[in-house]
C-alpha cells in the first residue's frame, strides 16, 4: 500500500458513455498527477495539480476533464472516448512539485477499456 | 525535450544471477532520477531516488548509480530472485518544468 487509492480498478465503457475515475491520497501531499500507460508506450503525464490548481496539461484531448476539489482528491471525468483511449490510468501524489527531494507515490491504477 | 531510453527492453536470467539494467537520458539538467518497479497490471512502486548531486543510492540488494554528465543511470540487482520479476522503469525530473519523463521500461524475468 502506497497511501494512494484509485477506484474503480477496472472499467469498461462505450464510446458514448460518461464515467469518472477517482483518486484519493492519504499522505498529506499537495501535488497530484494523472498518467496514462498504453501498451508498448512509455508512461505519459496527463495533468498536474498543485494545491488544487492545475499546473500542467500535457496536450490532453478535451474528452478527458480533470477535477481536483481538494489536495486529497483527484478525479478524471471521461466522455465520448475512443478505443485508443483504452489504457491503464495511474494517479500519483507528491509532497511538493518543485525541489529535488520529492518522490511520487503511485496508486494501483484503473484499467480502462473503451468498446 | 527530454527523452529517456531503457535497454534492454526485456531480460531473462536464472535465479541467483547479478544483473544490470540501463537507463539513458538526453538532457543532463535534471533534479533527480527515480527507479520504479511495476508488477503486471499494477501501479508503480518507488525503489530508489537519486538526487542530481548524488552518484548512487542503495537499498538492500539494489544499487542505483547516476552519471549525470553522460546521461546514464544503472540499476544493479544482486543475487536475483524469482520475486524480482517485474518491469523496471526509470524516470527523470528535468530542471525545466514539473514533469517526470519515463523510459519504456525493462521487463525482467528471473527463472527459478
Amino acid at each position: 500500500e502506497t497511501g494512494v487509492t484509485q477506484t474503480p480498478r477496472h472499467l469498461v465503457m462505450g464510446m458514448t458513455n460518461k464515467k469518472s475515475l477517482k483518486c484519493e491520497q492519504h499522505l498529506g501531499h499537495n501535488a497530484m498527477y494523472w498518467y496514462k500507460q498504453s501498451a508498448k508506450k512509455p508512461l505519459e503525464l496527463m495533468f498536474v495539480y498543485n494545491f488544487k490548481e492545475q499546473t500542467e496539461n500535457n496536450s490532453v484531448p478535451s474528452r478527458f476533464s480533470p477535477e481536483c476539489p481538494n489536495s486529497s482528491h483527484l478525479f478524471l471525468h471521461l466522455h465520448t472516448l475512443q478505443p485508443e483511449d483504452s489504457a491503464l490510468y495511474l494517479c500519483a501524489s507528491s509532497q511538493t512539485l518543485s525541489g529535488s527531494s520529492y518522490e511520487q507515490y503511485f496508486g494501483p491504477g484503473t484499467r480502462l477499456t473503451v468498446t | 525535450k527530454q527523452e529517456v531510453t531503457q535497454i534492454p527492453a526485456a531480460l531473462s536470467v536464472p535465479e541467483g544471477e547479478n544483473l544490470v539494467l540501463n537507463c539513458s537520458f538526453t538532457d543532463s539538467a535534471i533534479y533527480n532520477l527515480q527507479w520504479f518497479r511495476q508488477d503486471p497490471g499494477k501501479g508503480l512502486t518507488s525503489l530508489l531516488l537519486i538526487q542530481s548531486s548524488q552518484r548512487e543510492q542503495t537499498s538492500g540488494r539494489l544499487n542505483a548509480s547516476l552519471d549525470k554528465s553522460s546521461g546514464r543511470s544503472t540499476l544493479y540487482i544482486a543475487a536475483s530472485q524469482p520475486g524480482d520479476s517485474a518491469t523496471y522503469l526509470c524516470a527523470v525530473k528535468t530542471l525545466a518544468g514539473n514533469m517526470l519523463t519515463f523510459g519504456g521500461g525493462t521487463r525482467l524475468m528471473v527463472k527459478p
